[in-house]
């Protein structure tokens, strides 16, 4: 069974940088086949998604968070990860982590979600 | 941006009757070179992460009951849930993946009436 797990600090400071890591273990896992995600939810609200990467280096990231996002992997330890840098407390939200089949696709495999708080 | 809306935003059904939840885009999210509905339908129960339900707006992910089903082309769509479950009690979300920013709609809350 595929498993995702998202780690990182639970609390960043305002105007700092928001780093999360996905792991990815169990079943066909292979990372540099697939795509992976990754969507964000505001305590209480919808889900926002942030940006996708293939470790051909191929990376999506959704406009209104372009400028502030940066996305990498590392096929050799089964890992992805996520930087989104000058946080404010809109940017409180839990951060999933998730797989697509594709570069066009729903996510079908997601992590649990780790919540980030921006505050000081 | 492709804005999705869904309808209603909360819904409250008794145990074994009919649900039926919209979803709007803005545009259409059917490409026609395959004439495949880049469309989505989640699951969220409290404390969990969204789990994929349909694709392709009308199939039905691996494991899923056959009493959910997706349907609609272009910019309407419809998820329903033959006969409600207690366990089907959660948020679901429509999302489009036909363009990015792979937008989603707002949510619509089912609860048991």
């Amino acid at each position: 069974q595929l498993q995702l797990q998202e780690s990182g600090p639970g609390l960043v400071k305002p105007s700092e940088t928001l780093s999360l890591t996905c792991s990815v273990s169990g079943g066909y896992s292979s990372s540099s086949s697939y795509y992976w995600g990754w969507i964000r939810q505001p305590p209480g609200k919808g889900l926002e998604w942030i940006g996708t990467i293939y470790f051909s280096g191929t990376t999506y990231y959704n406009p209104s968070l372009k400028s502030r996002v940066t996305m990498s992997g590392d096929t050799s330890k089964n890992q992805f990860s996520l930087k989104l840098s000058s946080v404010t407390a809109a940017d409180t939200a839990v951060y999933y982590c998730a797989r697509g089949q594709g570069a066009v696709s729903p996510f079908d495999y997601w992590g649990q979600g780790t919540l980030v708080t921006v505050s000081s | 941006d492709i804005v999705m809306t869904q309808s209603p935003d909360s819904l409250a059904v008794s145990l074994g009757e009919r649900a039926t939840i919209k979803c709007k885009s803005s545009q259409s999210v059917l490409y026609s070179s395959n004439n495949k509905n880049y469309l989505a339908w989640y699951q969220q129960k409290p404390g969990q992460p969204p789990k994929l339900l349909i694709y392709w707006a009308s199939t039905r992910e691996f494991g899923v009951p056959d009493r959910f089903s997706g349907s609609g082309s272009g910019t309407d769509f419809t998820l329903t849930i033959s006969s409600l479950q207690a366990e089907d009690v959660a948020v679901y979300y429509c999302q489009q993946y036909y363009s990015p920013p792979y937008t989603f709609g707002q949510g619509t809350k089912l609860e048991i009436k």
